[in-house]
This record gives C-alpha cells, sequence and structure tokens, in this order.
C-alpha cells in the first residue's frame, strides 16, 4: 500500500492528451514539492518533472505537471507511442521523514 | 559522464546480508544527498535509504529500519547500504540514485543490483 495513491493504468490513443493523478496528504504532496519519473521496461527511471511544475532540460513541453492542495497531476499532450511507459510520482513525508512513492501508473498508447 | 555503478547483488537465504556497493564518478558526490531505492519487479519504486552529503544524517523506510545500515566514503565516491536479516520481500532491484531535489533538478540512477531473497 503506497502512501502516494496513482491510478494503476490509463490508456490513450496517439495525439490525445492524458492526465495521471496522484494523491497524497498534507505531511507530503500538501507541503512539499512533487516529482515525477517515467520508466519504460527494464530501465531505470527518468525524471520528468521535478518542484511541481519544472522540466528538466531534454524534457519535451508535451509533459506538464500541477499541483493543488494535496493532490498532483502530470499531463502528457500529444500522445506518442513511445510515451508508452510506467510513471510514478513522489514527494517527501515530514510525518514519516521518508521519501514516499505512488504506486506508478502505466500508461498505454493504443 | 555522470555514473552510478551498482554491486554485491545475489541470490541470499532469508536470515542472511549483503553489501552493496555504488561507485559514482562525473559528478561531486561529496556534496550530494545519496538514496537508495528498490523495486520489486513489475511493481512501483519503494525509497529505501537517504544520507546526507556529509554523511551525519540517515533517514529509512520504516520496512527496513533496524535491519539495513546506510553509508558512504567520500574519499571513494562510493555509497553503500548494509542488508541484515534479509526477507522475502526485500527480493527487488536496488538501485543507488542522486534524487532531484528542492535544490534542483540533477537527478543520477545507477543500471540497478538484484537481491533475490529464497531459500
Amino acid at each position: 500500500q503506497s502512501v502516494l495513491t496513482q491510478p494503476p493504468s490509463a490508456s490513450a490513443t496517439p495525439g490525445q492528451r492524458v492526465t495521471i493523478s496522484c494523491s497524497g496528504s498534507s505531511s507530503n504532496i500538501g507541503s512539499n514539492y512533487v516529482y515525477w519519473y517515467q520508466q519504460l521496461p527494464g530501465t531505470a527511471p527518468r525524471l520528468l518533472i521535478y518542484r511541481n511544475d519544472q522540466r528538466p532540460s531534454g524534457v519535451p513541453d508535451r509533459f506538464s505537471g500541477s499541483k493543488s492542495g494535496t493532490s498532483a497531476s502530470l499531463a502528457i499532450s500529444g500522445l506518442r507511442s513511445e510515451d508508452e511507459a510506467d510513471y510514478h510520482c513522489t514527494a517527501w513525508d515530514d510525518s514519516l521523514s521518508a521519501r514516499v512513492f505512488g504506486g506508478g501508473t502505466k500508461l498505454t498508447v493504443l | 559522464e555522470v555514473q552510478l555503478l551498482e554491486s554485491g547483488g545475489g541470490l541470499v537465504q532469508p536470515g542472511g546480508s549483503l553489501r552493496l556497493s555504488c561507485a559514482a564518478s562525473g559528478f561531486t558526490f561529496s556534496g550530494c544527498v545519496m538514496n537508495w531505492v528498490r523495486q520489486t519487479p513489475g511493481k512501483g519504486l519503494e525509497w529505501v535509504s537517504s544520507l546526507t552529503s556529509n554523511g551525519h544524517y540517515t533517514y529509512y523506510a520504516d520496512s527496513v529500519k533496524g535491519r539495513f545500515t546506510i553509508s558512504r566514503d567520500n574519499s571513494k565516491n562510493t555509497l553503500y547500504l548494509q542488508l541484515n536479516s534479509l526477507r522475502a520481500e526485500d527480493t527487488a532491484i536496488y538501485y543507488c540514485a542522486k534524487l532531484s531535489d528542492s535544490s534542483g533538478p540533477t537527478d543520477y540512477w545507477g543500471q540497478g543490483t538484484l537481491v533475490a531473497v529464497s531459500s
């Protein structure tokens, strides 16, 4: 049971926009930055979004992050087949003094 | 080029021990908070432990507290994780990582090393 809650799966067709949610609490998302990772099969995670809504250099602007209260979202617009991957959210939790992750969302591009 | 190279994984019996190492290069290792993150095949990521740059402060997930010990040798640019009293549920790929934090986007991961706990 992960501290942050993500839907286990999501799907959309190429060109569409998809949103993945990440729900937490006041001790994690509500008071700390949220980070998003993309993980392709058999590879290590890759940072997509840091500090809630910032993109590292090299990440396409099709990827965007947002946060409101104790929830965060990752949006992917202009979906491509290569976006098919697992997506993970994470934040620091002040109560646990621990970094917490969501359970991950498997995105399928139909 | 940044590299994090983990080693030390393998098959161990329940109750056994292992020591993982992570050799870092290509960045200022001694200035970074370092982490271990694990992933059970086909499942989500689980943060295991963090260690501050000077080695003075450690943080552990409740699931490993009292059994695992994180340490570092900045003179060797190496991070360690001592795993004791291993359980079947500790079976996972263990990643060494410099995670992005409030200071910015710098984020590095190793390729992972597999720890399998089974009799």
